[in-house]
């Protein structure tokens, strides 16, 4: 089972700075990483896939890198909804497929 | 849009079996490009898949849940289901059903139902 492991469990951020997210895999899982929102009461909301793809109607402040064991998510300038929790999860050796712990992003 | 959405019974004895329905408006489960799947959360904690079934009723689950997942389709109401046996508090969770590609570069979750929390206790 390949181990995904979120940094930092916890990043204060003030709204309109650059928030940086990170996701490391145990092995390789290529560009098979997809990055989730969830706030609370809520689903997780598909941000990223193939580690740099924003989905469907994501706003361009959301870009996500990285390939084989490293990867970033990036926020550019924090608007008030993007306070949240983030999830990522790779689909690249399954099963099972895998969840980071998360990293909840909260307001400085 | 597609739409997606859980129910079933909120509260379950331990040593019981958990059973949850998702049903997918929008879409269809009859679809060849997607895999159905459950996921879920203990309160304050992260995600696990569960497992997913195809329109052809092949499944794969996680190996942490062993035997006790059953995933089923109903292709007639665009429907399917979750079964999970002898359930203990630690299967305390909000279950999540999600869609999934089949293909290995499309294996994320971009649609979600809102989630149903299902408590496990006597």
């Amino acid at each position: 089972e390949i181990v995904m492991t979120q940094s930092p469990a916890t990043l204060s951020v003030s709204p309109g700075e650059r928030a940086t997210l990170s996701c490391r895999a145990s092995q390789s899982v290529t560009s098979n990483l997809a990055w989730y929102q969830q706030k609370p009461g809520q689903a997780p909301r598909l941000l990223i896939y193939g580690a740099s793809t924003r989905a469907t109607g994501i706003p361009a402040r959301f870009s996500g890198s990285g390939s084989g064991t490293e990867f970033t998510l990036t926020i550019s300038s924090l608007q008030s909804e993007d306070f949240a929790v983030y999830y990522c999860q790779q689909y690249n050796n399954w099963p099972p497929y895998t969840f980071g712990q998360g990293t909840k992003l909260e307001i400085k | 849009q597609v739409q997606l959405q859980e129910s079933g019974p909120g509260l379950v004895k331990p040593s019981e079996t958990l059973s949850l329905t998702c049903t997918v408006s929008g879409g269809s489960v009859n679809s060849g490009s997607y895999y159905w799947s459950w996921i879920r959360q203990p309160p304050g904690k992260g995600l696990e898949w569960i497992g997913y079934i195809y329109y052809r009723g092949s499944t794969n689950h996680n190996p942490s849940l062993k035997s006790r997942v059953t995933i089923s389709v109903d292709t007639s109401q665009n429907q399917f289901s979750l079964k999970l046996s002898s359930v203990t508090a630690a299967d305390t969770a909000v279950y999540y059903c999600a869609r999934l590609g089949t293909n290995t570069w499309q294996m994320y979750f971009d649609y979600w139902g809102q989630g149903t929390l299902v408590t496990v206790s006597s």
